[in-house]
């Protein structure tokens, strides 16, 4: 079956540090993958997407490439700050007739 | 207006009682969604409907029904609620076409729901 596994936090970083948390997939065929960050009180919103090998989605200075060799779509942020403290999710989407596939989730905590 | 709407926000119920958990978006999607978050445990999905005349279980269904009203109403009940379905529950729609700049899940705020 489908599914995602994320490294598991909390990450806890200082404000300017490198940021990665990993994640790596298990599905058949050619799924789409996102990123998704929970701010504290809120819902889901969409980060980024890569819907096929090699691509580099990108956004708020976040980025993840799809790698199809390794299954992974590692999350990177060059240098963090204090209001990226949330919690992140890695999810894929297998095909057209199927449903989103998450992991259970990293938090990223960081200090000033 | 928020593209996708969770009524209530929050809720205390007992255990037994019948609740309903409401959901209506603006997105024009066909495509909703039931998950539910339990800390350590991420996103679990509930129901799911792909358009007005389909619905279909998720992993986590028994205990849970739902009811799609129009293409732009989800409904998630509990019939006889119980304590562990104290948990974050969010709805969310999809746009499911890969060249859509639109494409993927756009969620609602969710609904805190305590059963005591």
């Amino acid at each position: 079956g489908n599914s995602v596994t994320q490294m598991e936090g909390p990450v806890t970083l200082s404000e300017e540090a490198f940021l990665t948390i990993n994640c790596t997939y298990t599905a058949t065929g050619y799924p789409s993958l996102f990123w998704y960050v929970q701010y504290p009180g809120e819902g889901l919103q969409l980060l980024l997407k890569a819907t096929k090998a090699d691509d580099k989605g990108s956004n708020k200075g976040f980025e993840a490439t799809y790698r199809k060799e390794t299954t992974s779509f590692h999350l990177e942020k060059g240098s963090v700050q204090v209001s990226d403290s949330a919690v992140y999710f890695c999810a894929l989407y297998p095909s057209g007739y199927s449903t989103l596939t998450f992991g259970k989730g990293t938090m990223l905590l960081v200090s000033p | 207006d928020a593209d996708v709407t969770q009524t209530p926000r929050n809720r205390i119920t007992k255990t037994g009682k019948r609740i309903m958990l409401e959901c209506s978006q603006t997105k024009g999607h066909d495509r909703m969604y039931w998950y539910r978050q339990d800390p350590g445990l991420g996103l679990r999905l509930i129901y799911y409907s792909f358009d007005v005349k389909d619905i279909n279980k998720g992993e986590i269904s028994d205990g849970y029904s739902v009811s799609r009203q129009a293409q732009a109403k989800f409904s998630l009940s509990l019939e006889s609620a119980i304590p562990n379905q104290t948990a974050l529950y969010f709805c969310a729609t999809s746009d499911s076409s890969p060249g859509s700049v639109n494409y993927g899940y756009t969620f609602g705020s969710g609904t805190r729901l305590t059963v005591v």
